[in-house]
């Protein structure tokens, strides 16, 4: 079974540019979780879809936006990029269900110079 | 709101030393608890994960136990070796889809 993917592995943007970060989940699981974590903090939640819908929005400005496409891959959106957005993002994938654990992806290293 | 906490932030062990990295959480309503291993630079790998209504959890050299009432998890590491160095980190499962994220655990295993 393919793990989840995220692509690019990294990816180097100047300030006030986008950036645009991609997903795919495990086969059959419809949740998809964005985090951030800035070096030197922990995991910060960003953003929940599941079927195709934003379900939650962790503590961030709307700059950070994404989607889910019919297929459940994902991708999440930075606008107006500032120096402080470089960071590793991680995906993660769930099938809902309240007792299912989450798996993750290596994550999109973005430095914002 | 979910507060998780761990404790020690960094560990160094000789090889083959058994060792137990703490978890305590101040929410006991969880759905479950999972620990995950992350290399540095790295995406997050998941060793164990325990349902609400279990005690532990084991995989290979590895046990995971969960007191729920007292909000306290233990994941037990039996004879380390150099490969387990890593950043250890529990992540409590809630209801609304939320999971939080202790402050990990940094192990040294020393040859």
């Amino acid at each position: 079974e393919a793990g989840v993917t995220q692509s690019p592995t990294h990816l180097i943007k100047t300030r006030g540019q986008q950036a645009t970060l991609r997903c795919s989940p495990i086969s059959g699981h419809t949740s998809v979780y964005w985090y951030q974590q800035a070096l030197g903090l922990g995991l910060q939640f960003l953003l929940w879809y599941d079927e195709g819908e934003e379900r939650n929005r962790g503590n961030f400005p709307p700059r950070f936006s994404g989607r889910q496409f019919p297929n459940y891959s994902s991708e999440l959106n930075v606008n107006a990029l500032e120096l402080e957005d470089s960071a590793l993002y991680l995906c993660a994938s769930r099938r809902q269900g309240a007792g299912n654990g989450y798996t993750f992806g290596s994550g999109t290293r973005l430095t914002v110079v | 709101k979910q507060e998780v906490t761990q404790i020690p932030a960094a560990l160094s062990v000789p090889e083959g030393e058994n060792l137990v990295l703490n978890c305590s959480f101040t929410d006991s309503a969880i759905y479950n608890l999972q620990w995950f291993r992350q290399d540095p630079g790295k995406g997050l790998t998941s060793l164990l994960l325990i349902q609400s209504s279990q005690r532990e959890q084991t995989s290979g050299r590895l046990n995971a136990s969960l007191d729920k009432s007292s909000g306290r998890s233990t994941l037990y590491i039996a004879a380390s070796q150099p490969g387990d160095s890593a950043t250890y980190l529990c992540a409590v499962g809630t209801g609304a889809n939320n999971l939080f994220f202790g402050t990990g655990t940094r192990l040294t295993v020393i040859p």
